[in-house]
């Protein structure tokens, strides 16, 4: 059974900080991995999708690579804004071809002025 | 891209009422639905998986005739919650894949809705 954990659970940075978010998964064959970000009460954002066969995606601050075979993902944020504060959750689906997808514990940012 | 919308975004009911919650997929067809429950701060819990023109399949521990789900189309998907009680108070949030965007484009969430059982 695919396991996700996310670490840390809880970071707090002052405001300009370039950080990095982790993210590791046991089972390696997957087809992708999908980073997202929630707001308080919100619904789920998708920020980067990596496809198993990518070492990495950038959308803007953002930074996202993939290593299958340690099965780490890691999400960098460059020069961090308060309005980048919320819980970061990356995500896998399962590897038996079905389409559920396993989630992260969740990472919650706050980033200070 | 792909759009996801839920409504609606918050309820309050009272116990013992019945409540439906509607996802649309905007901008692609939607074969595969999926519905989440989300205690606060704690991650998604998948309830069901609901694919169009067929019975909705459901976790272990989800009771399928309180949760009911239908996908009668390929764009709208429907949870709802009956004879809600101050338990089943929570975020629950759906979302959409249509065939081919697992692999190529992922997943897209609705916004959630915020549902209180008085």
């Amino acid at each position: 059974k695919q396991e996700v954990t996310q670490i840390p659970a809880a970071l707090s940075v002052p405001e300009g900080e370039n950080l990095v978010l982790n993210c590791s998964f046991t089972d390696s064959a997957i087809y992708n991995l999908q980073w997202f970000r929630q707001d308080p009460g919100k619904g789920l954002t998708s920020l980067l999708l990596i496809q198993s066969s990518q070492r990495e995606q950038t959308s803007g601050r953002l930074n996202a690579s993939l290593d299958k075979s340690s099965g780490r993902s890691t999400l960098y944020i460059a020069a961090s804004q308060p309005g980048d504060s919320a819980t970061y959750l990356c995500a896998v689906p399962d590897g038996g071809g079905g389409n559920k997808l396993t989630f992260g514990t969740g990472t919650q940012l706050k980033v200070e002025l | 891209g792909a759009v996801v919308s839920q409504h609606p975004s918050w309820v309050i009911c009272k116990s013992g009422t019945s409540v439906k919650i509607e996802c649309r997929s905007l901008d692609f067809q939607a074969t595969t639905m999926f519905w989440y429950r989300q205690f606060p701060k704690q991650s998604l819990m998948l309830m069901a998986t609901s694919n169009e023109g067929s019975k909705a399949t459901y976790e272990q521990g989800v009771e399928k005739d309180k949760f009911l789900i239908n996908h009668a189309s390929l764009t709208l998907s429907t949870l709802t919650v009956t004879s809600a009680h101050p338990e089943d108070s929570s975020f629950y949030i759906c979302s959409g894949v249509g065939t081919g965007y697992r692999v190529n484009y992922g997943y897209t969430f609705g916004s959630g809705t915020r549902l209180t059982v008085v």
